[in-house]
């Protein structure tokens, strides 16, 4: 956190309604990160970018989108095709793939 | 990634030292030693991390086993506001592609007045 933005914290989202979350760093870091978090589970991957116009999948990307234009901005769409989107997103970066990997607070999303 | 096992809650006095222990027996010899905490409904908090030398920072020291198949977590002068999940990790620095974090259950530690 500290140097990572996440917005909005909540979000409310009508079935069939395709969504963005902001993620935006100021830490001058290389590699950003999206994971989605469920009520008593791990965090799983969704997608990864290590320098800019340049993202990978992650474990469960399937009904996600992503862009990475600008160093410090990594928005994830989340898309009607995914079927169980009702979670914790949670954006992550750190200066590169080897280093530690820092968070920022998080938007719970709630499909109605 | 080597597998962690933590116990599931502990709870400890406030202004008393909370310790926190963690097993990883398959610990690689690459493979650092992370902790991250979660306090509800907030994104997980780094707290520290280390290879085979003892670490501390203004959050917390960290305690690893010579042979470094377990470690714990020292925080020092608990508070109320330590009260959280705090999950123990270990991970090898990847050099091509992320390599994401994986969380277990972690141990809920509770503070209490």
């Amino acid at each position: 956190d500290g140097g990572i933005t996440q917005s909005p914290k909540y979000l409310f989202r009508k079935e069939g309604q395709n969504v963005t979350l902001s993620c935006e760093q100021n830490l001058n870091h290389d590699a950003m990160y999206w994971y989605r978090q469920d009520p008593g589970q791990g965090l799983r991957l969704i997608y990864y970018s290590q320098i800019v116009n340049d993202f990978q999948k992650g474990d469960i990307a399937e009904g996600y989108s992503v862009s990475r234009e600008k160093k410090e901005s990594f928005p994830l769409t989340v898309t009607s095709a995914q079927k169980n989107p009702t979670a914790f997103y949670l954006c992550a970066t750190s200066t590169d793939f080897t280093d530690t990997q820092y968070f920022g607070p998080g938007t719970r999303l709630t499909v109605l | 990634d080597a597998k962690t096992t933590q116990p599931p809650s502990m709870d400890c006095a406030e202004g008393r030292a909370a310790n926190l222990p963690c097993n990883h027996s398959t610990i690689s010899g690459n493979e650092y030693v992370y902790w991250y905490r979660q306090i509800h409904s907030q994104g997980p908090q780094y707290i520290i991390h280390g290879l085979k030398n003892n670490e501390t920072n203004e959050m917390a020291s960290l305690i690893i086993t010579e042979d470094r198949k377990s470690s714990t977590l020292i925080l020092p002068h608990a508070t109320l506001r330590d009260t959280a999940v705090y999950y123990c990790i270990v991970r090898a620095p990847q050099i091509q592609g992320a390599q994401k974090l994986v969380f277990g259950q972690g141990t809920r530690l509770t503070i209490n007045p």
